[in-house]
Order: structure tokens, then sequence, then C-alpha cells
């Protein structure tokens, strides 16, 4: 039972463009969302969060749009640099505490390539 | 510099084999977890430790086993148990309060001769 999908394995974007990635989740009990960026042989490094009594959350050329009536946040990116070229999770954390505070579930993962 | 650090950076295992990943931060962080990357999936969370000497499993406990004896170590043990052990393992820190920020190690990949 996936509850974080991101359908689309893979984005091309021309540099300098918008990049726009997509996730979806169906579990209403997750309130806080975040997006990681994650190159080859490395490990996954924090880009942006947002929490659910927000709809927007900026830094710099990323902004998470999240609408929780439709269960789905994105995260975009203007302008796209090559650069910003990897492989980009959503991850959201539910409501509660005890053992399961701190769990964090994971999207399947976009491949972003940004071209020169 | 502070960090996590894993190791090794590649690992091969024989049938019937137990493995051991490392896993050490030097950030002082109180929880420490373990995912595993398999290709087209999202990250998969294998066990969990809220503070030294506690552990929870995660979603895929199955054919794996932790310690956490100090706050800078987490190890994983790969057991034979697990039948398809092949791929990248990360483990992750996050201090108490920083509201889900985990910090990631560069990951072991794991694979079956």
């Amino acid at each position: 039972d996936q509850q974080v999908k991101q359908n689309s394995p893979s984005l091309s974007v021309q540099e300098g463009r918008i990049s726009i990635l997509n996730c979806d989740y169906t579990n209403s009990m997750f309130d806080y969302f975040l997006w990681y960026k994650k190159y080859p042989a490395e490990g996954p490094t924090f880009l942006i969060s947002i929490s659910s009594i927000k709809d927007k959350n900026e830094d710099g050329r990323f902004t998470v749009f999240l609408n929780k009536s439709a269960k789905h946040l994105s995260l975009h990116i203007v302008p796209s640099q090559p650069g910003d070229s990897a492989v980009y999770f959503c991850a959201a954390r539910a409501v509660g505490g005890g053992t399961s505070y701190g769990k964090l579930t994971f999207g399947q993962g976009t491949i972003l390539t940004v071209h020169p | 510099d502070g960090g996590i650090t894993q190791s090794p950076k590649y690992l091969f295992r024989k049938e019937g084999q137990n493995v051991t990943l490392s896993c050490e931060q030097n950030l002082n962080h109180d929880a420490m977890y373990w995912y595993r990357q398999d290709p087209g999936q999202g990250l998969r969370l294998i066990y969990y430790s809220q503070i030294v000497n506690d552990f929870q499993k995660g979603d895929i406990a199955e054919g794996y086993s932790v310690s956490r004896e100090k706050k800078e170590s987490f190890p994983l043990t790969v057991t034979s148990a697990q039948k398809n052990p092949t791929a990248f393992y990360l483990c992750a820190s996050r201090s108490q309060g920083s509201n889900e920020k985990l910090f990631f190690g560069s990951g072991t990949q794991l694979s079956v001769l």
C-alpha cells in the first residue's frame, strides 16, 4: 500500500524553465511533508518542508505547495539549473507521538534532468 | 566536520552469510534510522531507534537486526534470513525537535555474490 506516490518516474526540463514535481498521498493523518534531493550513490539531502497548516513554503528557487483537500503537494524549481539534476523524493510524517514519532514515509522518487 | 559515516561503501554477501553495515554519527542526535532503497522504489524503513538501548521495527524489519549500545552508533546486520538483500542501505539521524529533518549518510550498496 503506497501511501505516498510520485507518479512521474522522470521529468526533463530546459535550463531556466520551471520544474514541477508532484506528489500525492492517501493517509489523512500526514501532517508534515518534506522534499529530499538525492544524487547517485549518495544519501538524500533535505531540501524544503511544509506543515499541513500552511499551503505554501518558499526557499529561494524552491517552493512547495500543499493542497490538503486534494492530498497533493508539488515542488516548483524556478529557474531550473543543470545542477538540479537529481532524484527528488517527497516524504510525509503522520500525526502522533510515541514510537511512531519521527517515521517518514517516502515516495518512489522522480528523476529530474535539466538540460543546458 | 559533523556528519554521518556509513561503511563500507560497497559490500558483498555470500549466501548464508550475515553481514553488518556500520553507521556512526557525531551530530549528537538521539534518533537514528535505517532505510533501504530499491530501484524504482522509495526509501523503506527497516529499523529505528529514538534513544540508546531502545529500537523499534520499521516496515520491513524481517531478516535484519540492529543494536544501539552507544548514542553515536547504530549498526545494521543483514542476516541469512533476508532472502533479497541486494539494495542501497541508508542510515539517517535526527535531533529532537528538528521536525523530521533527517540527515543521511552516503549509503552502502550491498550485493549478493
